[in-house]
């Protein structure tokens, strides 16, 4: 593919639903990053994958976030029983390997919790 | 933990002129990379420049250069020739430290306007 997407490009749900984020990288790129924008905020890591393995799961806020990747391309991100707080820009990247190779950004998705 | 610190929350910049944002960080390491991050409306992230620490030349890419302090731990951005499109937020980020330098820290961003 031409870059990494994302879907939905913004979604909208109720306090206490469960939503899924997904994020296709760019073929071939091995690892790819979750990370969080808030309002008026930087980016905030969530996680990082090697193939389908998370060796870094240290920056999801609680353990209603779990994300899994599978086939080595394709990730999804989970929030179960949403809260206000989670409303954000959810961002997605991936990058050959790891270390110091540039990071190749989503559009992200929109997340607001009413 | 590493910082990355933008002083600059916003800045403004005339068409046509040139523009430099602030970036400083904290790290032990010796050798690592440097990023700038651009981020316009549309949400996404683009790279803009990066500059690896072992080297001495400060790196450019077409109007966009860098001028890398590494002993006062500053990397700034300046902007040359200034246009509408460059308008966007600009973030600086910074690897972290041995085993998980796969990470990147961002800095809270510098909200540049390009006034025509």
């Amino acid at each position: 593919g031409a870059g990494v997407s994302q879907s939905p490009s913004n979604k909208v749900t109720e306090k206490g639903k469960d939503v899924e984020l997904r994020c296709d990288p760019i073929s071939g790129h091995t690892a790819l990053y979750w990370y969080r924008q808030s309002l008026g905020q930087g980016l905030e890591f969530l996680i990082y994958f090697q193939g389908n393995s998370a060796p870094d799961k240290s920056g999801l806020p609680s353990d209603r976030f779990s994300a899994e990747r599978t086939g080595g391309s394709v990730s999804t991100l989970t929030i179960q029983r949403t809260q206000q707080e989670d409303s954000a820009v959810y961002l997605c990247a991936s990058s050959l390997k790891g270390a110091y190779n540039e990071q190749f950004f989503g559009p992200g998705t929109r997340l607001t919790v009413l | 933990a590493q910082t990355v610190t933008q002083s600059q929350p916003e800045m403004s910049v005339q068409e046509a002129e040139t523009v430099t944002l602030s970036c400083t960080y904290d790290t032990s390491e010796s050798d690592y990379y440097l990023f700038w991050y651009k981020q316009p409306p549309s949400r996404q992230m683009i790279l803009v420049i990066r500059q690896e620490a072992y080297k001495q030349q400060n790196a450019t890419e077409n109007r966009f250069s860098v001028n890398f302090q590494k002993a006062a731990k500053s990397f700034s951005l300046k902007i040359s020739d200034s246009q509408l499109g460059d308008a966007a937020m600009y973030f600086c980020a910074f690897p972290n430290s041995g085993g998980s330098n796969y990470k990147l820290t961002f800095g809270k961003g510098t909200l540049l306007t390009v006034n025509p």
